[in-house]
């Protein structure tokens, strides 16, 4: 399967400031990327769709001013927390399908894979 | 919009019985796939089985088996022979044929008792 991951792993912060968390996938070109996050003990909510060489998609009730999102290369996205609040403090996750060959068309079966999550405390 | 409901926060079973897992979702739909992840301690989200709509045969994977039911909008996951390694969360998904994002049910924490 393919491989993603995500830096950095867990970050800790002052209430106010800003933090970005990247999401790379190491083997193949994503032109879309996924961002989800997931308060404890409770389900993925996505959050943004992040298209390679265009704006994001937010989902409702997704300040997207806050939650900057930028997917500048296939291989790479970023959210951007902006000014965190302990609120903000979760889980994010960032996921990727691989897109068929020449195509570049995601085939909806295809699997999702996960990257490992990075935990933002915001304080 | 798609909802997915897993009525089971958490179950729990004897090593190397059988659990079954519920889940069913809402859509007007008719084309979309379903899947079952599991997410482990390490909060690593990992594919169990997916299913296509269109076809009537439950997908099966090893000790892992789906029961769809496309009518009563269905699908749940059975546990054979339940290993310790198999505690953990798992989400029921819902994607549509035609738009990439992924939807998720609250969760079922199963629990492998020795």
């Amino acid at each position: 399967g393919a491989v993603v991951s995500q830096h950095p792993s867990w970050v800790i912060c002052k209430s106010g400031t800003s933090v970005k968390i990247e999401c790379r996938s190491l083997d193949f070109q994503a032109t879309t990327m996924f961002w989800y996050r997931q308060f404890p003990k409770q389900s993925l909510m996505l959050m943004a769709t992040s298209n390679e060489g265009s704006k994001a998609t937010y989902e409702q009730g997704v300040e997207k001013d806050k939650f900057l999102i930028n997917h500048a290369s296939l291989t790479l996205s970023t959210l951007t927390v902006t000014s965190a609040h302990p609120e903000d403090s979760s889980f994010y996750i960032c996921s990727v399908t691989s897109p068929l060959p020449w195509t570049g068309w995601v085939d909806p079966y295809n699997e999702q894979f996960f990257g490992p999550g990075t935990r933002l405390t915001v304080l | 919009a798609q909802t997915v409901t897993q009525s089971q926060p958490e179950m729990s079973v004897q090593e190397a019985e059988t659990v079954t897992l519920s889940c069913t979702y809402d859509t007007s739909e008719s084309d979309y796939y379903l899947f079952w992840y599991k997410q482990p301690p390490s909060r690593q989200m990992i594919l169990v089985i997916r299913q296509e709509a269109y076809k009537q045969q439950n997908a099966t994977e090893n000790r892992f088996s789906v029961n769809f039911q496309k009518a009563a909008k269905s699908f749940s996951l059975k546990i054979s022979d339940s290993q310790l390694g198999d505690a953990a969360m798992y989400f029921c998904a819902y994607r549509s044929a035609w738009c990439n994002d992924m939807r998720f049910g609250a969760g079922t924490r199963l629990t492998v008792k020795p």
